[in-house]
């Protein structure tokens, strides 16, 4: 089976505080997504990945970065947390683009107090 | 805005009655996929629909992507409590390799 695995399910942190969500897949996928998910909003891309050191930015990049060092792993970043960045995140990957499905993680539920 | 558009927001259905969910984009979809969520979990794949008329089903769960490959929809029927959660579609829009989504549709049956 896929799978798509993100470090922490439930995550509290400061304000101003960076923070570093990972998430992991284990089917030499290359490409790779983070969105966070908000109550009627549904998912919004952040960033999303089509290669190791390669990434492009989605629809609401501001106020976080990714890195790819690895194939396998893609790794969200919140320079200094905000309490407006309290939300689920949720990482996806997939290996190919229009005719593939995406694998989803379970989400990390991320508190910014 | 979203670039894809869900409808309804909410349904709250009696047990045992058919549903539908829309999905529309203003611009042709590449790869429409139908994803469900339980509270606070990751999304369940449910079909993947790429040809314009395409129609697939799942059990009690049918998907159609319009000619026009525009718009799809979701059909449940004889909707049962399991079909409760979040209905959320995806697409790889027509330029990049962006795979966005819609903000959900709420599903909850009434037993």
């Amino acid at each position: 089976d896929v799978k798509v695995t993100q470090s922490s399910r439930y995550l509290v942190k400061r304000t101003g505080e960076k923070v570093f969500l990972e998430c992991v897949q284990d089917m030499d996928h290359e490409n790779m997504f983070w969105y966070r998910q908000d109550p009627g909003l549904g998912l919004r891309l952040i960033y999303f990945s089509y290669d190791v050191k390669m990434k492009e930015k989605g629809d609401i990049p501001e106020g976080y970065s990714v890195s790819r060092e690895k194939k396998e792993r893609f790794s969200l970043i919140l320079e200094s947390a905000s309490t407006n960045q309290t939300s689920m995140y949720l990482c996806a990957s997939s290996s190919g683009f229009l005719n593939t499905e995406a694998f989803f993680g379970q989400g990390t539920r991320l508190t910014v107090v | 805005s979203q670039e894809l558009e869900q409808s309804p927001q909410s349904l709250i259905v009696q047990e045992g009655k058919n549903l539908t969910i829309n999905c529309t984009s203003s611009k042709t979809l590449y790869g429409l996929y139908w994803y469900k969520q339980k509270y606070g979990e990751g999304l369940i794949f449910l079909m993947m629909l790429q040809k314009g008329g395409e129609e697939k089903s799942h059990e009690k769960i049918t998907a159609k992507l319009d000619e026009k490959k525009q718009q799809s929809s979701l059909h449940i029927t004889a909707s049962q409590p399991s079909h409760a959660g979040i209905y959320l579609c995806g697409a790889f829009m027509e330029y990049g390799n962006k795979l966005v989504f819609g903000a959900g549709t709420i599903l909850r049956v009434k037993s």
